[in-house]
């Protein structure tokens, strides 16, 4: 069966700081990764999908990149925070096929920029 | 523009029905999506619509029309636990994910 990690569950960071949240699946091969955002009370904000390694669609201009240097393997980041990063992070994954595309989430990361 | 719309917020009796509505204008359809998400939790999968009609399971039923851009969720025997956000999602022309902003249901007894 698959699994999908996230890392760390939750996290305080101080503004201008790096971060870096990772996610990993296990027990499928080339899935589709994405990385969401969602703010309290509101729905998921697309920020990042990746088909495949090295390959990463930016649905939202901001501070953060992502990179996925293994097939299994999703890494959000950014070099300086901001107050308006703060959020619940999603990960989530899927496959392709006859064209349905269900997407299976990961546990999240909460994110408190001070 | 792509755009989903959800009630915002719901609320219902425990042991009643409630239908949560979702309408949608996107650059093609190729399937709705449910999920429910429990505060401070990942959503999980509910249902999948691709064709018109009603798909039922168990005390969820989920309802598409296309021709109207239309589908319910609708929720039988309302037990507390079912207290969540429920999120419409539909599948465009490139397979992505477009994402309604949910509607926060709230079950008194």
């Amino acid at each position: 069966s698959q699994t999908i990690h996230q890392w760390p569950a939750t996290l305080v960071q101080p503004v201008g700081s790096p971060l870096s949240l990772e996610c990993t699946v296990e027990g499928t091969s080339n899935p589709n990764l994405y990385w969401y955002r969602q703010a309290a009370g509101r729905g998921l904000q697309l920020l990042f999908y990746s088909v495949g390694i090295g390959q990463i669609s930016s649905e939202v201009p901001q501070n953060l990149s992502a990179s996925r240097p293994q097939d299994r393997q999703f890494i959000l980041s950014s070099k300086k925070l901001l107050l308006s990063d703060s959020g619940f992070y999603l990960c989530a994954w899927s496959i392709l096929a006859g064209g349905y595309n269900e997407q299976f989430f990961g546990p999240g990361t909460r994110l408190t920029v001070l | 523009g792509q755009n989903i719309d959800q009630p915002t917020e719901m609320t219902a009796t425990e042991g009643a029905i409630v239908q949560i509505n979702c309408t949608y204008q996107t650059s093609g359809f190729n399937g709705l999506f449910w999920y429910q998400q429990h505060a401070g939790e990942a959503p999980t999968f509910l249902s999948y619509n691709v064709l018109d009609g009603l798909e039922e399971k168990g005390r969820f039923s989920s309802f598409l029309s296309r021709s109207k851009g239309y589908s319910y969720l609708l929720l039988k025997e309302l037990q507390m636990k079912d207290s969540a956000s429920y999120l419409c999602a539909v599948l465009d022309s490139n397979y992505q994910l477009i994402w309604g902003a949910g509607t926060k249901l709230i079950i008194k007894p």
